[in-house]
C-alpha cells in the first residue's frame, strides 16, 4: 500500500525556519518525481516545489522561490522541504503528492500544518 | 501565468446529475484532473487525462474537456459527494489548480 507520511509542522516567527519531511513507503520512491503542495486554511491549493528523479530537476513556485528547498533521499525514501524566511502568508496545509505517471497526482500525505505567526 | 476558473459553489438534488465547470484559455488542448477533497482530508484523485476513473473511483463520475471548458458530472449524486472539487492542469513546468467548487448535495 503506497503511503505518504509528513511531519515536521509546526508554530513558527516570521523570518523562521523549518523543515518538512515526507516519507514514503509502498512503492519504488526513486522511481517517481515528488511534489510539495499547500493549502491555506479555507482556501484553495497551490503547488510548492518539483523534484525529479536524482534531484536533476528542482522546480519552485514564485511565490517561495529562493526562500524554500526541496531534496530527497533515495535512501530513505524521503523528500524534505526546508523553509526559511518564513512569512505569514506561508501559513498552511503543506501535502507531499506522487505523480500518477501522467499529469495527475494519485497519492497524497494527510498534510502536516505550518503557522507562521509571532 | 495560466488561470483555471471554477465557480465557487455548486448545488444539486440527491439522484440529481452534477457538473462542476472548469474554465481556461485553451484548456482543451492540455489533460486535466479532478479532486475531491472532503473537510479535514486530504485531495483524492477522480478524474484524469481528462476524462479517466482511477481504480475505485465510482462510475458516476466523469469528465469532458473541450475548447476552453473542461467539466466534471456526477450522475445519480449521493450526500457522500458532497465536498469541493479541484481541476488541476499543466502549465510547461508548473502545476495550475481552480480556485475550487464547493458542492453541496441537498
Amino acid at each position: 500500500e503506497v503511503q505518504l507520511v509528513e511531519s515536521g509542522g509546526g508554530l513558527v516567527k516570521p523570518g523562521g525556519s523549518l523543515r518538512l519531511s515526507c516519507a514514503a513507503s509502498g512503492f519504488t520512491f526513486s522511481t517517481y518525481s515528488m511534489n510539495w503542495f499547500r493549502q491555506t486554511p479555507g482556501k484553495g491549493l497551490e503547488w510548492v516545489s518539483s523534484i525529479s528523479t536524482s534531484s536533476n530537476y528542482i522546480d519552485y513556485a514564485d511565490s517561495v522561490k529562493g526562500r524554500f528547498t526541496t531534496s530527497r533521499d533515495d535512501a530513505k525514501n524521503s523528500l524534505y522541504l526546508q523553509m526559511n524566511s518564513l512569512r505569514a502568508e506561508d501559513t498552511a496545509v503543506y501535502f507531499c503528492a506522487r505523480p500518477s505517471g501522467g499529469e495527475s497526482f494519485d497519492y497524497w500525505g494527510q498534510g502536516t500544518l505550518v503557522t507562521v505567526s509571532s | 501565468s495560466y488561470d483555471l476558473t471554477q465557480p465557487p459553489s455548486v448545488s444539486v438534488s440527491p439522484g440529481q446529475t452534477a457538473s462542476i465547470p472548469c474554465s481556461g484559455h485553451k484548456l482543451g488542448d492540455k489533460f486535466i484532473s479532478w479532486y475531491q477533497q472532503r473537510p479535514g482530508q486530504s485531495p483524492v484523485l477522480v478524474i484524469y487525462d481528462d476524462n479517466k476513473r482511477p481504480s475505485g473511483i465510482p462510475e458516476r463520475f466523469s469528465g469532458s474537456n473541450s475548447e476552453n471548458t473542461a467539466t466534471l458530472t456526477i450522475s445519480g449524486t449521493q450526500a457522500m459527494d458532497e465536498a469541493d472539487y479541484y481541476c488541476q492542469a499543466w502549465d510547461t513546468t508548473t502545476v495550475v489548480f481552480g480556485g475550487g467548487t464547493k458542492l453541496t448535495v441537498l
